[in-house]
Formats: C-alpha cells, structure tokens, sequence
C-alpha cells in the first residue's frame, strides 16, 4: 500500500466550480500534513498545511481526520488559474519541526475550464 | 526571500557521460538540502538529504555511488549522476530548508525549479 494515496484524477471543470481533493495516508505516526500546488514542468509550491481543526485560506479549505487517516480540499469558485497538479504531503515531524522526509502523493491534476 | 535556484533547468546527454545538476539558496543559508526525483505521472520521492560540510544520507534504494551529493558550502549543494543511463531520465528537484533568519521561515522547504535530465 502506498504511503499516500490520492484521487487518480484528472478532474475536469468549469470555472466557478467547487472541487473536493481527498488524500489518505498510511503512517499514523505521521505528524504533519500539508496540500502543494505544482505546475506543468515545475516545481511544488506549498499551498497550505492541514490541522485537525480544519483551516481556510479563501476560496480554499482543508481538513485532517487523523482517526481515518484522511486529508481532503476543498476549492470553491474555481479560476483558470486553479489549473494544476495538487500534492498531498505528510511528514513524521510536528508542525514547526525540522521538516525533514516530506512523503508526497502522486498528485490530482486539476483543468478548470472556461 | 527565500529562493532556490537549480542549474542547469535541463540537459539531455549521451549514455554514460557524468552530469552535475547545482542547487544554491539565494538568499539564505541553508544546513541542509534534499534532493528528489520525479518520474513522469509519479510522486516525487526523496533520494537523499544533504548536510553541509557532512556525507549525505540516502534512501533506501539510491545508490550513493551512482548519485554523488556534495554540500561544500551552506548554500551550495551539488548532484552529480555518474555513467547516467536512459532510466535515470528523469526531473530532478532540490530543496532547501529554512533558517529563520533573514529569508525563509524556520524548518520550510523551498523547492528549486527543477532540472529535466534526459539521457539518450
């Protein structure tokens, strides 16, 4: 079983769309969990990290359920510029730790459409 | 604050030539960087993590005598792939960790662009 797991993907939408990511993970020691953002042929961006009591960043919206091992995303009013791949991450140190072995998931591509 | 630059962004070499692929933080210092790997359609996944002024530490399954780290300065960190192959083709991306002090926040990775290695 994979260490990560995500959505296969590709979600394809139309602008003004709400989009829900899920994520799942294998490791219950894992500490840490975070959503990238990665453009065609770049590198990963950090987009936001996830905490158990749920956490918004405008139009986006994340949530841990450490009791599932479950991650999820949620994105409303979708833009153009949404247009990517979306990177689940874990790692097993806390928050603020020594960020050290980030375990991704192969990602969700998303196209938002016009 | 906080950039990471990667050169070269892509190469395309013969089998069993040697490419070197440099990491550098711009604008901090950074103690330690990682290294990855990105197959097409894959995750990335972690090859080895650098300390300056220290051996690196491979994963399990990375040949450290195929995949030279060297880490000579605290903003410098270098990937050397030796005798590369066509299955070494690959994106290669390097991270750098966060200081705190001026540019970056303590403990983030900051990715570089990435290098595009094609061997033929």
């Amino acid at each position: 079983r994979k260490e990560v797991e995500q959505d296969p993907g590709p979600f394809n939408v139309p602008e003004g769309a709400t989009v829900a990511f899920n994520c799942t993970y294998s490791n219950s020691a894992s500490q840490s969990f975070f959503w990238y953002r990665q453009d065609c042929r770049k590198e990963p961006k950090l987009l936001m990290s996830v905490y158990s009591s749920g956490n918004e960043d405008g139009r986006f919206t994340a949530q841990l359920n450490r009791a599932s091992q479950y991650i999820s995303l949620l994105i409303r009013d979708s833009k153009l510029s949404d247009s990517a791949t979306y990177l689940c991450v874990v790692s097993p140190k806390p928050y603020g730790g020594s960020q050290g072995n980030l375990i991704f998931g192969k990602g969700t591509k998303l196209s938002v459409k016009p | 604050g906080a950039v990471v630059s990667q050169h070269p962004s892509w190469v395309i070499c013969k089998s069993g030539t040697s490419v070197k692929i440099e990491c550098r933080s711009l604008d901090f210092q950074a103690t330690t960087m990682f290294w990855y790997r990105q197959f097409p359609k894959q995750s990335l996944m972690l090859m080895a993590t650098s300390n300056e002024g220290s051996k690196a530490t491979y994963e399990q399954g990375v040949e450290k005598d195929k995949f030279l780290i060297n880490h000579a300065s605290l903003t410098l960190s270098t990937l050397t792939v030796t005798s590369a192959h066509p299955e070494d083709s690959s994106f290669y991306i390097c991270s750098a960790r966060g200081t705190g002090s001026s540019g970056g926040a303590r403990d983030t990775q900051y990715f570089g662009p990435g290098t595009r290695l094609t061997v033929l």
